[in-house]
């Protein structure tokens, strides 16, 4: 059962790079690190998805490290709009054996 | 494309009563999530539907149930209303069960129960 522990609250200044860690001691070997985005009253939104090293796409960066016990999403000059909740979720979370955890999450206050 | 689609927007109910919810996925999609998030906190997996099946279930007692359709949307029914149900209830869906599937989520059903 991968717990994820993710801080709950961090605050920014637009044009900021920001870096929200994720731990999961107990993640096994064939979990992926996914992290989702959420804005008040709307379902969440994929971000990005990782086994091991480094991803990049459009919106963020996901680093994880070579224990894979931790993960650091990296979300680069950011503005207003990145306002939200962000949840890392780790997992084969949908086989019969698994809990589905999504964790509270980390509630990111971006200030002009 | 279409994305995943949730109703009603808003349901209101008393204690007691019984609440449907309906789901339909993004088209191609096969598995159907459940989740709830009570107001301020986060995310509580409920139930997950793979091709008509119940394929796994979070820690909630049996008055949430739920069943997907051959067209692979689904329905969760609360039943005995209780206060604490109200939250918001969101949809996901994705291609299969995987545990690296991307889900997609729906706008969610706002439950208030009085």
């Amino acid at each position: 059962l991968a717990k994820t522990t993710q801080p709950i609250s961090m605050d920014s200044y637009e044009g900021q790079e920001v870096n929200i860690t994720c731990s999961h001691n107990n993640i096994a070997t064939n979990d992926y690190i996914t992290w989702y985005q959420q804005f008040p009253s709307q379902g969440p939104r994929f971000i990005i998805q990782g086994y091991k090293t480094k991803v990049t796409n459009e919106v963020a960066s996901l680093f994880i490290p070579a224990d894979r016990k931790s993960s650091t999403l990296s979300l680069p000059r950011v503005s207003l709009s990145d306002t939200a909740v962000y949840y890392c979720l780790v997992g084969a979370l949908y086989s019969s054996a698994s809990k589905i955890i999504f964790g509270s999450g980390t509630r990111l206050s971006i200030r002009p | 494309e279409a994305g995943v689609t949730q109703s009603p927007t808003h349901l209101i109910k008393t204690r007691g009563q019984q609440a449907t919810l309906r789901c339909s996925p993004i088209s191609g999609h096969t598995s159907v999530y459940w989740y709830q998030q009570a107001l301020g906190l986060g995310l509580q997996f409920l139930l997950w539907y793979d091709e008509g099946e119940e394929r796994n279930r979070g820690n909630f007692p049996p008055r949430f149930s739920g069943r997907q359709f051959p067209n692979y949307s689904s329905e969760l029914n609360v039943n005995a209303l209780e206060l604490e149900d109200s939250a918001l209830y969101l949809c996901a869906s994705s291609y299969s069960g995987g545990g690296t599937d991307t889900q997609y989520f729906g706008p969610g059903t706002r439950l208030t129960v009085l």
